[in-house]
C-alpha cells in the first residue's frame, strides 16, 4: 500500500478566508512534504517534515502555515491568500528523509478568488 | 543548488516504438534518481527509481544511470497511447526532498 490521501480534492476560497489542506498516510513513513505545482511547471518544494519536525521551509510566505500533528498527518493552513497562489498542492511521503522513494497524494486543486 | 535538466519536448513516437527520455543533473554527488509520470491534471506517479550505475528494468520500463556523465534516461518499450503523459526526472536533495526537471511531454500516436 503506497497511498497518500489528500483532502479536499478541490477548494475555492476567497482572499479573506482561512482554510486547511489535509494529508494522511498510514505507511509508517517518517518524512512528509508539501509541494506546489503551477500549470505546466514541475512541483516546487514548500516544506519538509522529518520525524514530525519542520526541517525545510523554502522561504514560503507566512500565509502558508504547515503543521504535523503526528507521524501520519500533515496539514497546510491557508490564510489571506492571493490569486497567484492558485495551484495544485501536493503532499508526499517517504519512509525516511534521506533514502527511499517518495509517493504523492492526488493533490488539492486550489483556486483563490 | 542542484539542477536537473530535461528536454521539454513534446516527444512524439508511434505506438509500439521505443520512447527515450533523457535527463542530466548538475551535482556530481547526487545518489538517488527518480522518474515520475504525470497525466494532465493528476499528481505525479512514481514509475522507476535508480541508485546504481547501469540499467534497471521493470516491465516495459528501463532506467539507465551514468554517474560519470551525470546522465539518467528512461526507455519505454512497446509504447502505448496510455503512456502519453509528462515524465518528470527528479534527484533527491539533501533533506530527502525531490528536485525536479521541467518534465518531458510524451505523445504516443496510435
Amino acid at each position: 500500500d503506497t497511498e497518500v490521501t489528500q483532502t479536499p480534492k478541490h477548494l475555492v476560497m476567497g482572499m479573506t478566508n482561512k482554510k486547511s489542506l489535509k494529508c494522511e498516510q498510514h505507511m509508517g513513513h517518517r518524512a512528509m512534504y508539501w509541494y506546489k505545482q503551477k500549470a505546466k511547471k514541475p512541483p516546487e518544494l514548500m516544506f519538509v517534515y522529518s520525524y514530525e519536525k519542520l526541517s525545510i521551509n523554502e522561504s514560503v510566505p507566512s500565509r502558508f502555515s504547515p503543521e504535523c500533528p503526528n507521524s501520519s498527518l500533515l496539514n497546510l493552513h491557508l490564510h489571506a491568500l492571493q490569486p497567484e497562489d492558485s495551484a495544485l498542492y501536493l503532499c508526499a511521503s517517504s519512509q525516511d528523509p534521506g533514502t527511499t522513494e517518495a509517493f504523492f497524494g492526488q493533490g488539492t486543486r486550489l483556486t483563490v478568488v | 543548488q542542484k539542477e536537473v535538466e530535461q528536454n521539454s519536448g513534446p516527444l512524439s513516437v508511434p505506438e509500439g516504438a521505443i520512447a527515450s527520455l533523457n535527463c542530466t543533473y548538475s551535482d556530481r554527488g547526487s545518489q538517488s534518481f527518480f522518474w515520475y509520470r504525470q497525466y494532465s491534471g493528476k499528481s505525479p506517479e512514481l514509475i522507476m527509481f535508480i541508485y546504481s550505475n547501469g540499467d534497471k528494468e521493470d516491465g516495459r520500463f528501463t532506467a539507465q544511470l551514468n554517474k560519470a556523465s551525470q546522465y539518467v534516461s528512461l526507455l519505454i518499450r512497446d509504447s502505448q497511447p496510455s503512456d502519453s503523459a509528462t515524465y518528470l526526472c527528479a534527484v533527491r536533495g539533501s533533506q530527502g526532498n525531490l528536485i525536479f526537471g521541467k518534465g518531458t511531454k510524451l505523445s504516443v500516436k496510435p
